[in-house]
């Protein structure tokens, strides 16, 4: 069965210091899995993709995720946050037919 | 912006009553998805259509239903409305290529919502 796990429900950084939101995934086939992000009162964007080409993905904004079939993670990471990275982000698994959403990583950027 | 439009934004309901949202997908998409955001929470799946048939759903209740149109816009339409069904409701729209294996999907896109309160 698919199961995501987003091991921060909030993470705090400063501007300019790197991000590191954590995902754990299950899945009884070879998934495709996905980054989103949510601004308040915005819609969901896709920040980056995994589809079983390269392990280490890069997306928009700088941010990339690097998939580790070992660990069954697939953690976002970005060398240095800016503020208007403040939103909630998603780590998504997404098999034939069912996608499976994590709870959600709440960044905070501090100037 | 993805090209995935939803319609009403906002939507104040009452408890039993019913109600029907709708989307638009990006052209050339043939899947709608749709998805169910309480409050503080990622977003659960509903189900998912596919060439103007239900091809997925999760563990939503019947009163839960959908349509998919020959253009692929779709409906999500909600029977006897509880409290509980206040929520964002999302749809995203994607190509999808059925395999015969279960791998992975393409990628959805978004549309910005429906707000639904019961009252």
């Amino acid at each position: 069965a698919q199961s995501v796990t987003q091991l921060d429900s909030h993470v705090s950084v400063s501007e300019g210091t790197p991000v590191l939101l954590r995902c754990n995934y299950s899945s009884s086939y070879s998934p495709s899995l996905f980054w989103y992000v949510q601004h308040p009162n915005k819609g969901l964007q896709l920040l980056l993709k995994y589809t079983s080409a390269a392990t280490l993905v890069k997306g928009i904004n700088g941010f990339e995720a690097e998939f580790k079939k070992s660990e069954t993670s697939f953690h976002l990471t970005k060398p240095s946050a800016h503020m208007s990275d403040a939103a909630e982000y998603f780590c998504v698994v997404s098999e034939y037919l069912k996608t499976i959403f994590g709870a959600g990583t709440r960044l905070f950027v501090k100037a | 912006e993805t090209g995935v439009t939803q319609s009403p934004t906002h939507l104040i309901k009452t408890r039993g009553q019913q109600v029907t949202l709708r989307c638009s997908s990006q052209s050339g998409h043939n899947t709608v998805s749709w998805y169910q955001q309480a409050l503080g929470q990622g977003p659960q799946f509903i189900f998912q259509y596919y060439r103007e048939e239900e091809n997925g759903r999760g563990n939503f209740p019947p009163r839960f239903s959908g349509l998919q149109f020959p253009n692929y816009s779709s409906e999500l339409n909600v029977n006897a409305l509880e409290l509980d069904d206040s929520a964002l409701y999302l749809c995203a729209s994607s190509l999808l290529a059925k395999t015969s294996g279960r791998g992975g999907t393409d990628t959805q896109y978004f549309g910005p919502g429906t707000r639904l309160t019961v009252l």
